[in-house]
């Protein structure tokens, strides 16, 4: 079975900390990595993205550091806020319909 | 902007009761998917659609089903509801392949919180 394992659960971080989440897939047919972010009571938004091909993608404070090799890829949050409190998820795209497996997700708090 | 809606935000149902939770999309997108989502588990993938009355099995398709009549409606039906489908359920859609950086983008609903007693 397709799988993408995401760590750590949950994560707090003072006010401009640098939280990092990582996640590890399995599949090396997987060929789109995007992390959505949820707030309470709302469904998931995306939030970046990165294909296999480029090893760093940056939007903003949010950075995408991907391995190939290691088949593993991360999300760093640059001077973090209170507002970037949510749950972040990793996923990977493959399948018949190109369809996404998410990572179990990660809980951030970012304290004031 | 996308919009993609779910008849309801919180549904009490009752072992056995059928169940039906609905999903509209006002993109024309192709795709559509029905997740649940559960605490540590993530976003699990239960049943998605390409096309008009075309489906397909997820992850975790065992007690459920669906129905596309419609483009832009995507239906889940729980036919004899049971405790262990108490969840979050979340709807997506997507468009085809190609066309902008964010052509894959999949855009969730805001979520039905099903509670079964």
């Amino acid at each position: 079975q397709q799988q993408v394992k995401q760590s750590p659960q949950s994560l707090i971080v003072q006010k401009g900390g640098i939280p990092i989440i990582n996640c590890a897939y399995e599949n090396t047919a997987f060929d789109y990595f995007p992390w959505y972010q949820q707030f309470p009571g709302k469904g998931p938004a995306l939030l970046i993205a990165i294909r296999p091909d480029v090893s760093e993608k940056k939007e903003g404070r949010f950075t995408i550091s991907f391995n190939k090799s290691a088949k593993q890829f991360s999300l760093h949050i640059m001077d973090s806020q209170p507002g970037d409190s949510a749950t972040y998820f990793c996923a990977a795209r493959g399948g018949s319909a190109r369809q996404l497996t998410f990572g179990s997700g990660t809980q951030l708090t970012v304290l004031p | 902007d996308v919009k993609v809606t779910q008849s309801s935000r919180y549904l009490v149902k009752r072992t056995g009761e059928k169940v039906f939770l609905e999903c509209v999309q006002d993109m024309d997108h192709e795709n559509m998917f029905w997740y649940r989502q559960d605490p540590g588990l993530g976003l699990r993938l239960i049943y998605f659609s390409y096309d008009v009355k075309m489906k397909e099995k997820g992850d975790i398709p065992e007690g459920y089903s669906v129905s596309r009549e419609k483009k832009e409606r995507f239906s889940l039906i729980l036919e004899s509801a049971s405790t262990n489908q108490t969840s979050m359920y979340l709807c997506a859609s997507r468009g085809s392949q190609g066309g902008g950086s964010r052509s894959y983008e999949q855009y969730f609903g805001p979520g039905t919180r099903l509670t079964v007693t």
